[in-house]
């Protein structure tokens, strides 16, 4: 099992560009989410999805879109990218449809800066 | 608004010896909490998990500890290794969402 894997590892953009960042686990979850971790802070919940064709916002969606067309992706689109932005992001996946599953598995995140 | 407060934002310790972070949370339900430890450059993994009926767990040379009544807890790390230089986190559970405290990021020195 490669568990959740994120890519890519890092991204530049410039002001006003779009990107996907990409979001794959193999471990059948149903419940996956996308967080952004900036300094001094805890992670914050963007949006999650608790099964393919079903999503929702959390705390700070703006300016970002997800789907989930298949169980095993979640893709989260910047699509006007602001320094505002810039982050590191980390997509988590677990087995029960909410997120107080007990067990959370963490991608390896996304340094991404907005120039 | 939920929250959890993690102390100290940073701590230097010499290869060998404890310390002892500290977690006050003030998130209500609650459900569980847990405590991550995040090495740089990689997303979070799971140390422990402890429930509302649980006062301490351990993980090798990692012991959380829980008071439910006073909402706060503690990780110790016993005999500090040059591995257990990483960001610690403070995770609660309220049901629904996960509220995350912003780290305490250790560093053992040889």
């Amino acid at each position: 099992n490669a568990g959740v894997t994120q890519t890519p590892k890092f991204q530049v953009l410039k002001t006003g560009q779009s990107m996907t960042l990409q979001c794959a686990q193999d471990m059948n979850h149903e419940y996956m989410s996308w967080y952004r971790q900036d300094p001094g802070m805890g992670l914050r919940l963007i949006h999650y999805s608790v099964g393919a064709g079903i999503t929702d916002q959390g705390e700070v969606p703006n300016g970002y879109n997800v789907s989930r067309s298949t169980t095993e992706d979640f893709p989260l689109r910047l699509l006007s990218a602001a320094p505002s932005q810039t982050s590191v992001y980390f997509c988590a996946s677990s087995y029960s449809g909410t997120e107080d599953s007990l067990e959370v598995f963490f991608g390896s995140g996304t340094q991404l800066s907005v120039l | 608004k939920n929250q959890v407060e993690q102390s100290p934002q940073s701590l230097i310790i010499l290869e060998g010896k404890n310390c002892t972070l500290q977690c006050n949370y003030t998130v209500s339900p609650f459900s569980n909490l847990r405590w991550y430890k995040q090495d740089t450059g990689r997303g979070p993994v799971s140390l422990t998990i402890m429930t509302f009926s649980e006062n301490t767990k351990s993980n090798g040379r990692y012991t959380a500890t829980l008071d439910a009544d006073t909402k706060q807890s503690s990780l110790h790390i016993t005999a500090s290794q040059l591995s257990d230089s990483a960001s610690y986190i403070c995770v609660v559970s309220g049901y629904i969402m996960l509220s995350f405290g912003a780290g305490t990021t250790v560093t053992v020195r040889a």
